[in-house]
């Protein structure tokens, strides 16, 4: 079984300063992780994903995630945070269910981050 | 595109009545179809995954009595809690995924269940 530890519960942060948000995941065979990203009053959203290739992925408003093996970590960082970036924050982890890697078992998902961003 | 929508957002509803919960894909044809519970400052926690013309499968824990899950087509789940009674008061959520990008769940915006 898959395990998923984000170790911060809320981080609060200002404006344009930069952020990590970290996440730790159990497992005893390769694994996907995703980050997701949850807007008051709204469903989940992927924010990135990392499935094979380059270990450090991005995402499309400036927030990135690099897979370490080693360290069995895919931490989150944003250089610059804006006050629109306030929200809660998931990493998540899932096993590959074939050998192609195109499918994929369930999410489990780790407590979640809430993130703050002050003026 | 891969939008995903869940009625009703909210519902209350009295003790031992039953409440179903309806998840669509929008856009796309949702081949597997799961469900989750969150309750308040707890993470999502699976409850089931369903594929479209199957019996659900349930995580060890769920009572598959007490939450029907339906999976009749390509574009809707849903989910019902019979005989609700107050410790089954929590947020709901659907997520969808389809037969290309497997690899990605789509979620909808959730279903706040109060049970009286």
């Amino acid at each position: 079984a898959q395990s998923v530890t984000q170790l911060d519960s809320q981080v609060p942060v200002f404006e344009e300063a930069p952020v990590e948000l970290r996440c730790n995941y159990s497992s005893s065979v390769s694994v996907y992780l995703f980050w997701y990203v949850q807007y008051p009053n709204q469903g989940l959203q992927l924010l990135l994903k990392y499935l094979s290739g380059s270990t450090l992925v991005e995402s499309i408003n400036g927030f990135e995630a690099e897979f370490n093996k080693s360290q069995t970590s895919f931490h989150l960082r944003k250089p610059s945070v804006h006050i629109s970036d306030t929200a809660e924050y998931f990493c998540a982890v899932t096993v590959p269910l074939n050998a192609g890697g195109t499918s994929y078992g369930k999410l489990t998902f780790g407590q979640g981050t809430i993130l703050t961003v002050h003026p | 595109g891969a939008v995903v929508s869940q009625h009703p957002s909210r519902v209350i509803c009295k003790s031992g009545t039953s409440v179903k919960i309806e998840c669509r894909s929008l856009d796309f044809q949702a081949t597997t179809m799961f469900w989750y519970r969150q309750f308040p400052k707890q993470s999502l926690m699976l409850m089931a995954t369903s594929n479209e013309g199957s019996k659900a499968t349930y995580e060890q824990g769920v009572e598959k009595d007490k939450f029907l899950i339906n999976h009749a087509s390509l574009t809707l789940s849903t989910l019902t809690v019979t005989s609700a009674h107050p410790e089954d008061s929590s947020f709901y959520i659907c997520s969808a995924s389809n037969g290309i990008t497997r690899d990605t769940q789509y979620f909808g915006p959730g279903t706040r269940l109060t049970v009286l």
